[in-house]
């Protein structure tokens, strides 16, 4: 079955303590795109990557760092966590092209305190 | 940057009616998506329409591309409970890299 995994689903955590959300897909996708979704907001992107060692800002990166250096995996990291990362993350993926629809992951709640 | 407005944040129907959503854009898009998202899930994509005027159907589910590339509607006939949620339109333009525009969303409640 094609699909985007996220681990884990929940996670609750305290300021500074580093922290890694796993993302893998499983569809040969070469971009893979990371959300956050906060309420009022809707999905704002956080990182993506267009291929292997491919990475680039999205809108909000301040907090984040990601690395590709496998295909089908794209990790998040926190590296000291601050309580206004608490949010709901998605791992999207797609083929890559402009007019390709992103799949997404059922997402990762974290909470920070 | 770019921006897509969806409004209003919340709608409430009654089962059996059909609903209309709109998104408009401050600047052309070139490819046009619909996605629904149920709670504790992500995005599912419902519609993608990749050409201005393009209408296409998915089930109960309408949506078109608009002719000036800057809006895009979601028709739902026929409600049924299951299509609460959360109805996000999303679009990208050419030279985004694949960068995704959401629109902030539109939470569905259909009353039984």
């Amino acid at each position: 079955e094609a699909q985007v995994t996220q681990n884990p689903r929940y996670l609750i955590t305290v300021t500074g303590k580093k922290l890694t959300v796993t993302c893998s897909q499983n569809m040969n996708h070469e971009y893979m795109s990371w959300y956050r979704q906060d309420p009022g907001l809707g999905l704002r992107q956080i990182y993506y990557s267009m291929n292997v060692e491919v990475t680039d800002k999205g809108d909000v990166p301040e907090g984040y760092k990601v690395s590709r250096k496998e295909k089908r995996n794209f990790p998040l990291i926190l590296e000291s966590p601050s309580p206004n990362q608490t949010s709901l993350y998605f791992c999207a993926s797609s083929w890559g092209a402009d007019n390709q629809p992103q799949h997404f992951g059922d997402g990762t709640r974290l909470s920070i305190l | 940057g770019q921006q897509l407005n969806q409004s209003p944040q919340s709608m409430f129907i009654q089962e059996g009616e059909d609903v209309s959503m709109n998104c408009t854009s401050s600047s052309i898009f070139n490819t046009w998506l619909w996605y629904k998202q149920d709670p504790g899930e992500g995005p599912v994509l419902l519609i993608a329409l990749y050409k201005a005027g393009e209408l296409t159907s998915n089930g109960r589910l309408t949506a078109q591309f608009g002719i000036t590339r800057k809006d895009s509607f979601l028709n739902i006939s026929a409600s049924i409970p299951s299509d609460v949620g959360i109805y996000f339109c999303a679009g990208t333009f050419t030279g985004a890299n694949s960068k995704l525009t959401f629109g902030k969303g539109i939470t569905l409640s259909v009353r039984p």
